[in-house]
């Protein structure tokens, strides 16, 4: 079947800093990929959808300019927490869409801002 | 507008028991896809089951099976003779015609041996 890999699995950085994480479709070629985000105990809500070679766009409330994605080509996309700070600590997930509908979901990265 | 309600948060069950899980969903869309996914403590999602609108059947895999009802606007899922491994958050979803999954809240199911 499709598989997804995400990477890191989790993260520690400091407040300040930036962290790239990184959704690669390892078999298919996604057309249109899609970042969430997970805190404990909560369901997952989508961040943004980005398809290659377009700029991303961004579900309402999500900053564009700290949360920036970069869709390169049909089998990698990338998440970069800019400036990141404890509140941005919490279960980012990737999912990579081929065809319409269906959706493969990376293992996810636990970020943790300290 | 919350489109994927899950009314249960937390179901707790001895094992052997049956389990069903809830999941109303809204749409104005007559093309749609409905989706369980089943999140284990490690926090990967695993995919369960897909289901189209124009499909009503009811299905069965194992010890999962659901039940599509277009008329309640429902999407239930049983699991039968629930085990420890079982235990897990369970998210319904819902693709409408913008392909963005909507996810419901989640139900953490926990099975007690």
């Amino acid at each position: 079947g499709a598989v997804v890999s995400q990477h890191p699995s989790w993260v520690i950085c400091k407040s300040g800093t930036s962290v790239k994480i990184e959704c690669r479709s390892l078999d298919f070629q996604a057309t249109t990929m899609f970042w969430y985000r997970q805190f404990p105990k909560q369901s997952l809500m989508l961040m943004a959808t980005s398809n290659e070679g377009s700029k991303a766009t961004y579900e309402q409330g999500v900053e564009k300019d700290k949360f920036l994605i970069n869709h390169a080509s049909l089998t990698l996309s990338t998440l970069t927490v800019t400036s990141a700070h404890p509140e941005d600590s919490s279960f980012y997930i990737c999912s990579a869409r081929e065809g319409w509908t269906d959706y493969t979901f990376g293992s996810g990265t636990r970020l943790t801002v300290v | 507008a919350q489109k994927v309600t899950q009314a249960q948060t937390e179901i707790s069950v001895v094992e052997k028991e049956d389990v069903t899980l809830d999941c109303v969903y809204e749409t104005r869309d007559t093309t749609y896809y409905l989706f369980w996914y089943k999140q284990p403590p490690s926090g990967e999602l695993v995919f369960l089951i897909r289901r189209n609108s124009f499909d009503e059947q009811n299905e069965i895999s194992g010890r999962y099976s659901w039940n599509f009802q277009k008329s309640t606007s429902s999407f239930n899922f049983t699991i039968t003779a629930s085990q420890v491994v079982d235990s897990a958050v369970y998210f319904c979803a819902l693709s409408e015609a913008v392909y963005k999954l909507s996810f419901g809240a989640g139900t953490t199911v926990t099975v007690r041996a």
